[in-house]
């Protein structure tokens, strides 16, 4: 079956700018994840989505990031007035619940000039 | 707070040679454990789980990992490693409370598959 989608799979912006990346979970998997990934570290959460119940945003590093998740299913993650350390490879998981494993798209990697 | 750790950020071993990554965690409770696979330009692939039960668990592609609370280990073996096992390998630890910040990554250590 299909598994999870995150566009586009590169995105170059300018400093300053804002963007938007996707992400399209498994069917009937009621957990999303983003996490971001940066060169030399391991996976930083970033926000979690469970249902229908108010997400968790402990991981955002600031207020320049943002999560929606529409209809408990497609996810997107806005990051304004981007700067040169966002750059980094944003993963997105789903999963059909607390503790079960999680399922990664291939990411997005976000390049900042 | 859980954390894991990773000791290795590189390994390097000849094709056909058994190969053993080190993840130690640290939590209070019996841990769920899981190690999982990134190839370059992928996301992460799930290797295998441990929940419970038997402390030495299956995976795919001829991985196994032992579960060790002694040493607060969840170490990740293949007897014979092949080329296309060349990859970026995470131990995870999440815990029986769920939610997001119960799954807490290690690292990753860097494999790499010699002729």
């Amino acid at each position: 079956g299909a598994g999870v989608s995150q566009s586009p799979s590169n995105k170059v912006t300018e400093k300053g700018k804002d963007v938007e990346l996707r992400c399209d979970p498994i069917s009937g998997h009621t957990a999303l994840y983003w996490y971001r990934q940066s060169l030399g570290q391991g996976l930083e959460f970033l926000i979690y989505f469970q249902g229908n119940s108010a997400p968790d945003k402990s991981g955002l590093p600031s207020d320049r990031f943002s999560a929606e998740r529409t209809g408990g299913s497609v996810s997107t993650l806005t990051i304004q007035r981007t700067q040169q350390e966002d750059s980094a490879v944003y993963l997105c998981a789903s999963s059909l619940g607390r503790n079960s494993p999680l399922h990664f798209g291939n990411g997005t990697r976000l390049t900042v000039t | 707070a859980q954390s894991v750790t990773q000791p290795d950020i590189h390994i390097t071993v000849s094709e056909g040679a058994s190969l053993e990554l080190r993840c130690n965690y640290s939590y209070g409770a019996t841990p769920y454990l899981f190690w999982y696979v990134q190839s370059p330009g992928q996301g992460l692939q799930l290797l295998l789980k441990y929940f419970s039960g038997d402390t030495l668990v299956q995976g795919i592609k001829g991985f196994e990992a032992e579960f060790k609370r002694s040493q607060s280990s969840f170490n990740l073996r293949k007897p014979s490693v092949h080329w296309s096992d060349a990859a970026e390998y995470f131990c995870a630890v999440g815990n029986t409370g769920g939610g997001a910040d119960g799954l807490t990554f290690g690292k990753g250590t860097h494999l790499i598959i010699q002729p």
